[in-house]
């Protein structure tokens, strides 16, 4: 079946300018997280859903970034006016529920964005 | 707080030589454990779990891993490498939470693996 889908693949943009980032989740996966993935810091948290809630948004950096999923299904992450550390690759995973820690998270192939 | 530690950063081995890969993780229970690989380029593929039961867990691509509770480790292996495997690894840990809303994985650094022909 299909896997994890991102869009787009590879992002350039200016300092200052705002991008958005979509993640398609497998189909009846309920829970979808976010994470950043950057030479300095690994692989990053970022923000996780639940249905269309974030009962947990204590990775995002700052309030430059914010994220939304609508229909239980596809998520947008946006990062506005972006700086040079922004530059990563941002990744998303979905599970079939994240109770307990147990569910197995698939990742999509991530979005590369790089700052300029 | 939850940690992983990957402690070797770059690793080569020959075509054929068997492999180890370190895991060791800090938390108060006993975690549900995952080993992912990441080729260039490409997202995380997940290699095997362990969640409870039988500590040594088979995944694919010929991989094990054994969850050694004495250690707090998770050390991945595989007896014979091949040049396909060349990638990074990341071990990570999720939180035993029931019912909470934690699910979030806790990544280690990453160990680069090389293969000589």
């Amino acid at each position: 079946g299909a896997g994890v889908s991102q869009s787009p693949s590879n992002k350039v943009t200016e300092k200052g300018k705002d991008v958005e980032l979509r993640c398609d989740p497998i189909s009846g996966h309920t829970a979808l997280y976010w994470y950043r993935q950057s030479l300095g810091q690994g692989l990053e948290f970022l923000i996780y859903f639940q249905g269309n809630s974030a009962p947990d948004k204590s990775g995002l950096p700052s309030d430059r970034f914010s994220a939304e999923r609508t229909g239980g299904s596809v998520s947008t992450l946006t990062i506005q006016r972006t700086q040079q550390e922004d530059s990563a690759v941002y990744l998303c995973a979905s599970s079939l529920n994240s109770g307990g820690g147990r569910k197995t998270q698939y990742f999509g192939p991530g979005t590369r964005l790089l700052v300029l | 707080a939850q940690s992983v530690t990957q402690p070797d950063i770059h690793i080569t081995v020959s075509e054929g030589a068997s492999l180890e890969l370190r895991c060791n993780y800090s938390y108060g229970a006993t975690p549900y454990l995952f080993w992912y690989v990441q080729s260039p380029g490409q997202g995380l593929q997940l290699l095997l779990k362990y969640f409870s039961g039988d500590t040594l867990v088979q995944g694919i691509k010929g991989f094990e891993a054994e969850f050694k509770r004495s250690q707090s480790s998770f050390n991945l292996r595989k007896p014979s490498v091949h040049w396909s495997d060349a990638a990074e690894y990341f071990c990570a840990v999720a939180p035993a939470v029931y019912g909470g809303s934690q699910g979030n994985l806790i990544f280690g650094k990453g160990t680069k693996l090389s293969v000589k022909p």
